[in-house]
């Protein structure tokens, strides 16, 4: 079935440090991928998405590459702000899954000043 | 600015009573989803809805129940709480399309069952 696997939390960095969140997945038809952010109190919101393969989705300062060759989606953001702490949330959709997205387990993110 | 309101953001209810989360989008969303957020589980959908009166049973409908009598509103429903049920639980919405779109969540509604 269709799945996404984000690297274990939590993590601490300190402020302009370069971010990484692993995330890779399976699917049995043509995903859209995205991450999906979380702030303190709040519902998730969109961070970013790619839509096809090799496309780069990007918003404030983050990224991330759909990779079919090796199925991932790894965020990156090259120095990160204290702004940034959050859960970030990788997900999965598909033509064959319908309306029904997949989510990974979420990832916590703190920065340090 | 869109929006899709949840109308509790804490609740304590007790073991053995209903329950009612209620969800409204103002944006004229066709989809409609309901998950519940628990530490090292991620998101888990429990019902979600593509239309009026429609529902499909999502992951973990084991306990739940949903209604969606009119297209901005979709409730949850606990028909008997128990405290396994205690979560977070979040609301979400998207066009018809979502698989090329984004959803639209909720702040999300903490219930404690006792």
């Amino acid at each position: 079935g269709d799945s996404v696997t984000q690297m274990e939390g939590p993590v601490t960095l300190s402020e302009e440090a370069f971010l990484t969140i692993n995330c890779t997945y399976t699917a049995t038809g043509y995903p859209s991928l995205f991450w999906y952010v979380q702030y303190p109190g709040e519902g998730l919101q969109l961070l970013l998405k790619a839509t096809k393969a090799d496309d780069k989705g990007s918003n404030k300062g983050f990224e991330a590459t759909y990779r079919k060759e090796t199925t991932s989606f790894h965020l990156e953001k090259g120095s990160v702000q204290v702004s940034d702490s959050a859960v970030y949330f990788c997900a999965l959709i598909t033509s064959n899954t319908g309306n029904q997205f997949y989510f990974g387990t979420g990832t916590s993110l703190t920065v340090i000043p | 600015d869109v929006k899709v309101t949840q109308s509790s953001r804490y609740l304590v209810k007790r073991t053995g009573e209903k329950v009612f989360l209620e969800c409204v989008q103002d944006m004229d969303h066709e989809n409609m989803f309901w998950y519940r957020q628990d530490p090292g589980l991620g998101l888990r959908l429990i019902y979600f809805s593509y239309d009026v009166k429609m529902k499909e049973k999502g992951d973990i409908p084991e306990g739940y129940s949903v209604s969606r009598e009119k297209k901005e509103r979709f409730s949850l429903i606990l028909e008997s709480a128990s405290t396994n049920q205690t979560s977070m639980y979040l609301c979400a919405s998207s066009l018809p399309s979502a698989w090329s779109g984004e959803l639209f969540f909720g702040e999300g509604s903490r219930l404690t069952v006792l």
